[in-house]
């Protein structure tokens, strides 16, 4: 059964600190994973993908790394800032006839000033 | 994402009321889904459609049904609602076709349903 499990359930940290997310997964065949940040309210929002051959992508003070060996992906956020605030999704596509994803629960992120 | 709009955004209503949700979507894209989101659980799909004679069940189909009246359009129906389906509800679309990433999906800003 695909599988994706995240860590920690959620963390808080102080503003200006940088924060590193994981995502352990186990879809088969793996086809992409995807980070979406989700504000309290609305719906979830893509960050980042990344595919088989890719090991790091930034965007912005995100940085999302892979590693398709031992099955395992993080989200690094830099100078964390009060609106990083959200729950973070770990999303991982497998190759199939349709498109279908295995969701993470979630890091729950709380920058406080 | 204002390109796919869910209404009602909140509903109350209580155990054996037939619910609708609804979702329209601007992006021109065929495949639409509906998910829910309990906390601790993460999302869950209930059904996808991928044209508008398409439709096929999700992870947790039962207690609910869809209707795809359009490309554009696809409503969730809670036949007889029951308390365990208070939950967050998304709807997304995505199209392989347009995308640059086809199994990348847009989400609405979710319908908070509450079944007293």
């Amino acid at each position: 059964k695909n599988q994706v499990e995240q860590s920690p359930q959620s963390l808080i940290i102080l503003e200006g600190k940088n924060c590193t997310l994981q995502c352990n997964y186990t879809v088969s065949p793996f086809s992409n994973l995807r980070w979406y940040k989700q504000d309290t309210g609305r719906g979830p929002v893509s960050l980042t993908i990344m595919t088989f051959s890719e090991n790091t992508k930034s965007n912005g003070r995100y940085t999302a790394t892979l590693d398709a060996d031992t099955k395992q992906s993080s989200l690094h956020i830099t100078a964390s800032q009060l609106s990083d605030s959200a729950s973070y999704i770990c999303v991982v596509s497998a190759i199939s006839g349709y498109s279908t994803l295995t969701f993470g629960k979630g890091t729950m992120l709380l920058v406080s000033p | 994402d204002a390109d796919v709009t869910q209404t009602p955004r909140n509903r109350i209503t209580k155990t054996g009321k037939r619910i609708m949700l609804e979702c329209s979507q601007t992006k021109g894209h065929d495949r639409m889904y509906w998910y829910r989101q309990d906390p601790g659980l993460g999302l869950r799909l209930i059904y996808y459609s991928f044209d508008v004679k398409d439709i096929n069940k999700g992870e947790i189909s039962d207690g609910y049904s869809v209707s795809r009246q359009a490309q554009a359009k696809f409503s969730l129906s809670l036949e007889s609602a029951i308390p365990n389906q208070t939950a967050l509800y998304f709807c997304a679309t995505s199209d392989p076709l347009t995308s640059d990433d086809p199994n990348e999906q847009f989400f609405g800003p979710g319908t908070r349903l509450t079944v007293l």
